[in-house]
């Protein structure tokens, strides 16, 4: 069956330090790979999107890598913050449209200042 | 913000109950998605919704169906509501154009006693 893995112990780094967060799929051969981060009682907010040709994405702090050999990604989250504190998801698209997600448990951030 | 707003925020109900669920998605976005998201876990997608018709279905028994309705917005409702059920529950938009990243709502806490 389909599977999506995130480490479900939460990660806790100090401000300032590189935070990895892992996202690990098996029996997926998906076109797009997204990142959302969630805040508690909130809903999940969009943060970067990677297509299977590409290898990597950068949004300001944030990198996303996208090995399909693998199949891994990698987000990183540099020069990390107490504001990053939460709960990182990561999802696979299950439709040619990219719009149907099936999404990994998260992983939860704490950044200590 | 999104721009997706869901109602109610909470809501208590007894196992064998019926609920009814609400969500205005994002101006200018024609689909619409369901997920239940239990604590702790990633949320899991439920079924979406394109011009009014089911457009998909995740692994969920009919008890859970939907409506459409031609402003965009839509329902989710529960029948015979089983313990199990208490979740938040999230819709998300998106736009027919990209139909690559989701909108989505801050949610509906449902807890079934």
């Amino acid at each position: 069956s389909q599977k999506i893995e995130q480490n479900s112990e939460a990660l806790n780094i100090q401000e300032g330090k590189t935070a990895t967060l892992t996202c690990n799929y098996t029996n997926y051969s998906p076109a797009y790979l997204q990142w959302y981060r969630q805040d508690p009682g909130r809903g999940p907010v969009f943060l970067l999107l990677i297509r299977e040709n590409e290898k990597e994405k950068r949004k300001e702090r944030l990198k996303v890598t996208f090995d399909t050999t693998l199949k891994q990604s990698l987000f990183h989250i540099t020069a990390s913050q107490p504001a990053d504190s939460a709960t990182y998801l990561c999802a696979l698209a299950i439709n040619n449209a990219g719009n149907m997600l099936t999404f990994g448990g998260g992983t939860r951030l704490m950044v200590k200042p | 913000e999104t721009g997706v707003t869901q109602s109610p925020t909470h809501l208590i109900k007894t196992r064998g109950q019926q609920v009814t669920l609400r969500c205005s998605s994002q101006s200018g976005h024609n689909t619409v998605s369901w997920y239940q998201q239990a604590l702790g876990q990633g949320p899991q997608f439920i079924f979406q919704y394109y011009r009014e018709e089911e457009n998909g279905r995740g692994n969920f028994p009919p008890r859970f169906s939907g409506l459409q309705f031609p402003n965009y917005s839509s329902e989710l409702n529960v029948n015979a509501l089983e313990l199990d059920d208490s979740a938040l529950y999230l819709c998300a938009s998106s736009p027919l154009t990209t139909g690559e990243k989701l909108f989505f709502g801050s949610g509906t806490q449902l807890s079934v006693l």
